[in-house]
Parts: C-alpha cells; structure tokens; sequence
C-alpha cells in the first residue's frame, strides 16, 4: 500500500463547476496534510496546509481532513481553466520527522 | 521576498559523471529540503538539512549527498550519474519557527539529463 494515494486522473471539469480532489493516507499518525500545484514543467506551488479536522477555507479553495477515515481532500469552487494543473497531496508523518510525503498527483483539466 | 532559487536550470551529464546543484533559501528559513521528481514517478524525499545538520535522509543511495552552508544556502552533489538520475530535482525551504509546521516552499528546481 502506498502511503499517500491519489486518484492520477485525469479529471476534467465544466469550467464553473466544482472541482474536488481527494487523497488518502496510510498512516495513522500522521500529523499535517498540504496540497500544492504543480503547472507542467514547474515546481509544485503550495495552495494549503490543514492539521486539524473539518474544514479550511481560502478563498475559492477548501480542505477537508478527516483523520478517522485518513482522507483529506481539496473541493475548488468556480474552477478557472488557470486551475488547470496537477494537484499534489503530501503529508508530513510527525513534527520531529519533516520530509514531505506525496501522492502521485492527480491531473485536472478545466473544459472552458 | 525572494523565493528560493536554484542553479542551475537545467543541466547535461554523461554516466559516471558527477554533479553538484545549488539552493539559496528564502531569507530568514534555515532548513534546506532536497526532492526528485523523475518521469513517472511522484516527488521523492532527498535530504533535510537544518543549521548546517543533515537531519532525515530519503531511501537514496550514499552517492546522494550534500552539505548546508552557514549562510542556509545548500549544495546536493551526485556521483557516478545512472541514467536513472534524470530527474527534476527541486530545492524547499521553511523556517523553523514557521506559522506551521512543514510549511515547505520550492525552488524552480534543477533539470538533469544523463546521457
């Protein structure tokens, strides 16, 4: 079992519509969950961090951690074909060990 | 603010070779994060080094290696290139006291080709 999984697409969505990303991860311990952006070719750009469960919002962008199931996913509201991209989820096991774990990344596309 | 900067962009290298890539931090981070990202693959955890330590190391052979520099900047040095070190290798910085933690954010990377 991977210990970050992602669905690696592709995803394609209306543009306006509701994007929505989702991630799991094996362990149970884990501490905090971040989603970047990755644009072909470029480095991965951070969009959030979450560490408690329930919702954060930022903008058109929110995510939701629940560490029971081992989920955290990102819902993009109003998508824009700029959003189009490879979204990363990455986890980070514990404070005292901080390599960033990710998923393989799933690609959206955004249908203008 | 400056973000993290690496050098140089891209690079060539033949098997055997070996290469030496450079990070500058974001000014006031003090920890120096290395990944690889290879065709293919997700993006692979490196090295961590903070006030000039290695702290973690990824699952990457001993021919991986690097060192932290008293101003933060850092320098990640591959011997005896395999084909299969072709990779985008991206450079990440935060700081230590950071609003929260692992709050990583990366450099343009480097793009090695080995021939």
């Amino acid at each position: 079992q991977k210990e970050v999984e992602q669905n690696s697409g592709p995803l394609s969505v209306p543009e306006g519509a509701i994007a929505s990303l989702n991630c799991t991860y094996s362990d149970r311990g884990s501490q905090s969950f971040f989603w970047y952006r990755q644009y072909s070719g470029k480095s991965p750009e951070l969009i959030m961090f979450i560490y408690s469960n329930g919702d954060k919002e930022d903008g058109r962008f929110t995510a939701q951690l629940n560490k029971a199931s081992q989920y955290v996913s990102l819902l993009i509201r109003d998508s824009q074909p700029s959003d189009s991209a490879t979204y990363l989820c990455a986890v980070i096991a514990n404070f005292g060990n901080e390599k960033l774990t990710f998923g393989t990344g799933t690609r959206l596309t955004i249908i203008p | 603010e400056a973000g993290v900067t690496q050098s140089p962009t891209h690079l060539i290298k033949t098997r055997g070779q070996q290469v030496t890539l450079r990070c500058s931090p974001i000014s006031g981070h003090t920890s120096v994060y290395w990944y690889q990202q290879a065709l293919g693959l997700g993006l692979q955890f490196l090295l961590w080094y903070d006030e000039g330590e290695e702290r973690n190391r990824g699952n990457f052979p001993p021919r991986f290696s690097g060192r932290q520099f008293p101003n933060y900047s850092s320098e990640l040095n591959v011997n005896a290139l395999e084909l299969e070190d072709s990779a985008l290798y991206l450079c990440a910085s935060r700081r230590r006291d950071s609003h929260g933690p692992g709050t990583q954010y990366f450099g343009p990377g480097t793009r090695l080709l080995v021939l």
